[in-house]
């Protein structure tokens, strides 16, 4: 089984400022790590995923993420927010089944002018 | 190339009735997963069917809740006599297959209330 760990609910920055969100999993098999976007009373957007290979990912929007398999850690950062980034962004795993996401709860990230 | 559908976008019901949510997967996809997202909580895995098929619905409460999608049409979420706690959103996602790169695509979400 897995599970996905946002260790911040909330995060407001201002605009043109750096930010990291932190997501933390545990897995007991290999994992492929993802981070969506949700926009207000929209679907999910695929940012960016990992697979294999390297472990700095670039996404969409500017967003980049690192896999550190030590730390079971898959930080999402972006060197300057926009406020059109105000957003819920959510960090998902799959493992052995390499189907069934398992989601963190969520961060909400607010961007002020 | 559409993006996956969902209707109805908002579900109102009274305790005790039926709530039927649809899924139309992109065009080309195949494969269809149900995920409930409770407020202020991750979205919650559901079922993953195939068409004519439930391939896990380990995420299915047991009772009152059931999945399908048709040789023809969308998929179908089905809650029985609802309940207060059922009032959530649904989303939708498809993928072309279930292989290493399987990317799911999401739909905007059902968001439904019990009242």
């Amino acid at each position: 089984a897995q599970s996905v760990t946002q260790l911040d609910s909330q995060v407001p920055v201002f605009e043109e400022a750096p930010v990291e969100l932190r997501c933390n999993y545990s897995s007991s098999v290999s994992v492929y790590l993802f981070w969506y976007v949700q926009y207000p009373n929209q679907g999910l957007q695929l940012l960016l995923k990992y697979l294999s290979g390297s472990t700095l990912v670039k996404g969409i929007n500017g967003f980049e993420a690192e896999f550190n398999k030590s730390q079971t850690s898959f930080h999402l950062r972006k060197p300057s927010v926009h406020i059109s980034d105000t957003a819920e962004y959510f960090c998902a795993v799959s493992g052995g089944s390499n189907y069934k996401l398992t989601f963190g709860k969520g961060t909400l990230l607010t961007v002020n002018p | 190339n559409a993006g996956v559908m969902q209707n109805p976008r908002h579900l109102v019901r009274r305790r005790g009735q039926e709530a039927r949510l649809r899924c139309s997967p992109m065009k080309g996809h195949s494969h269809v997963y149900w995920y409930r997202q409770l407020p202020e909580e991750g979205l919650k895995f559901m079922v993953y069917l195939q068409k004519e098929n439930i391939i896990d619905e380990s995420g299915m409460p047991k009772e009152r809740f059931s999945a399908e999608f048709p040789k023809e049409g969308p998929s179908i979420l089905r809650i029985q006599q609802v309940v207060r706690g059922d009032s959530a959103a649904y989303f939708c996602a498809s993928s072309r297959d279930r292989g290493r790169d399987n990317e799911q695509f999401f739909g905007p979400g059902t968001r439904l209330t019990v009242l």
